[in-house]
């Protein structure tokens, strides 16, 4: 069963417009974490925003912010003021199996991925 | 700021071949990933070790791919023989323990794209 879906292969936003990208998720754990992820052409995987499931306040770094809907199991990443260096594969994960300390020792399961292109 | 290192960026090489992927892992990060990533795909976990114990290998194709991780730091992946469709890209990842977002994100390396002709 997939456990991350992602549905929109691909995004287009103008510059310094804002852009949600989407993601909903499946687990019966009651303690994970979702993760955002950039890719560039290059390949590197770079960490964007991290959301606890016991979290009571949606996730903001900078630019993103993760609009955590918990009921609907749906963790939208939010862009604002988009930039043409965003252009990118965008995907969405998910951590289960927090331990009582806090870490997560279960694997990263990702979606299939959203390309955004950002127009000047 | 502390990497995973990688090696090879780039390898090409024919079918039935043998090759070789290393990870250094952050140092004092004890569980270590390597997954696969099919271009146009999201990444897929094939092995994750904690320290030098492996704790999930189920996606590892076993009958030609293996990893080690002796001394519990870096890690060693190989593919023999290789085949058309390992084409993709291997990728590293490294995370720490203890309580909160650092302990519990993943930090990727630059990847390893492998072409299998």
């Amino acid at each position: 069963a997939q456990k991350i879906t992602q549905t929109q292969p691909g995004m287009f936003v103008q510059e310094k417009e804002a852009v949600t990208l989407d993601c909903t998720y499946d687990t019966s754990d009651p303690s994970y974490g979702l993760f955002w992820y950039k890719q560039p052409s290059s390949g590197e995987m770079i960490f964007l925003i991290y959301q606890g499931s016991y979290d009571q306040q949606n996730a903001t770094e900078g630019r993103y912010s993760l609009n955590f809907q918990k009921a609907r199991k749906s963790a939208n990443l939010v862009i604002s003021a988009s930039q043409l260096g965003d252009s990118a594969m965008y995907f969405c994960a998910m951590r289960e199996g927090f331990g009582a300390g806090g870490t997560s020792y279960g694997k990263l399961t990702f979606g299939q991925g959203t390309i955004l292109t950002v127009h000047p | 700021e502390a990497e995973v290192a990688q090696s090879p960026r780039y390898k090409i090489t024919e079918k039935s071949q043998a090759v070789a992927f290393w990870c250094d892992p952050i140092s004092g990060h004890a569980t270590l990933y390597w997954y696969r990533q099919i271009l146009g795909q999201g990444p897929e976990l094939l092995v994750q070790f904690q320290d030098e114990s492996v704790v999930d290998d189920s996606q590892l194709p076993k009958d030609r791919f293996s990893a080690e991780r002796l001394k519990g730091v870096d890690s060693t992946l190989k593919i023999q023989p290789a085949e058309l469709g390992d084409s993709a890209m291997y990728l590293c990842a490294s995370s720490g323990t203890g309580f909160g977002v650092g302990a519990n994100v993943l930090t990727f390396g630059a990847g390893s794209r492998l072409t299998v002709l």
